[in-house]
């Protein structure tokens, strides 16, 4: 069965330090594997998607992901935080066909 | 091109009651999907439709709940009997048909906010 790992429920940067926020994930299979964001009473928003193509995947705002089989990893990282990135973020994996399954999210913090 | 449009946002219930949760995909999906959201425990999927359909309900409650998703209109959550446990966000996502192939991308509704006092 898929299962994600976020580790870290709670990161906190500095306004223009890196984020790197960590996801591990479990399939059986090739999977897909997605990044969404989360601000407060809102939906969630994809962030960025692999889908076996790149290893290496570039979303919207500046993050980025890259996919490691070795690792089974998947973490987002973006160069310098912007007091609005301040959000939830979370890690997803699906098979083809098949629901996303969510990591338990990691809240990140910016501050100035 | 409207996205998916859930309601009501926020929904207030006394224990016992039955709550109805709506969800709209966006134009030209044929997959709807509902999760349930507690704080410090991410999103639990709990069922996938098809227009008529139930393809997968392995994280709906056996009592209780149910989902529809019928020819025309919405698709509905309803819960009946609602406890204070009920008490959570639930969002409603959608996809396109899987004609062309699989992308696995949701997209998400704002959410219903259920509170059980």
């Amino acid at each position: 069965a898929q299962s994600v790992t976020q580790l870290g429920s709670h990161v906190s940067v500095s306004e223009g330090a890196l984020v790197l926020l960590r996801c591990n994930y479990s399939s059986s299979v090739p999977p897909y594997l997605f990044w969404y964001v989360q601000y407060p009473n809102q939906g969630l928003q994809l962030l960025l998607k692999y889908t076996s193509a790149a290893t290496l995947v570039k979303g919207i705002n500046g993050f980025e992901a890259e996919f490691k089989k070795s690792e089974t990893s998947f973490h987002l990282t973006k160069p310098s935080a912007h007091m609005s990135d301040a959000a939830e973020y979370f890690c997803a994996v699906s098979e083809a066909g098949t629901a996303l399954i969510f990591g338990k999210g990691t809240t990140l913090s910016v501050s100035s | 091109n409207a996205g998916v449009m859930q309601n009501p946002r926020h929904l207030v219930r006394r224990r016992g009651q039955e709550a109805r949760l709506r969800c709209s995909p966006m134009k030209g999906h044929s997959h709807v999907y509902w999760y349930r959201q507690l704080p410090e425990e991410g999103l639990k999927f709990m069922v996938y439709l098809q227009k008529e359909n139930i393809i997968d309900e392995s994280g709906m409650p056996k009592e209780r709940f149910s989902a529809e998703f019928p020819k025309e209109g919405p698709s509905i959550l309803r819960i009946q009997q609602v406890v204070r446990g009920d008490s959570a966000a639930y969002f409603c996502a959608s996809s396109p048909p899987r004609a062309g192939g699989y992308s696995g991308e949701l997209f998400f509704g704002e959410g219903s906010r259920l509170t059980v006092l």
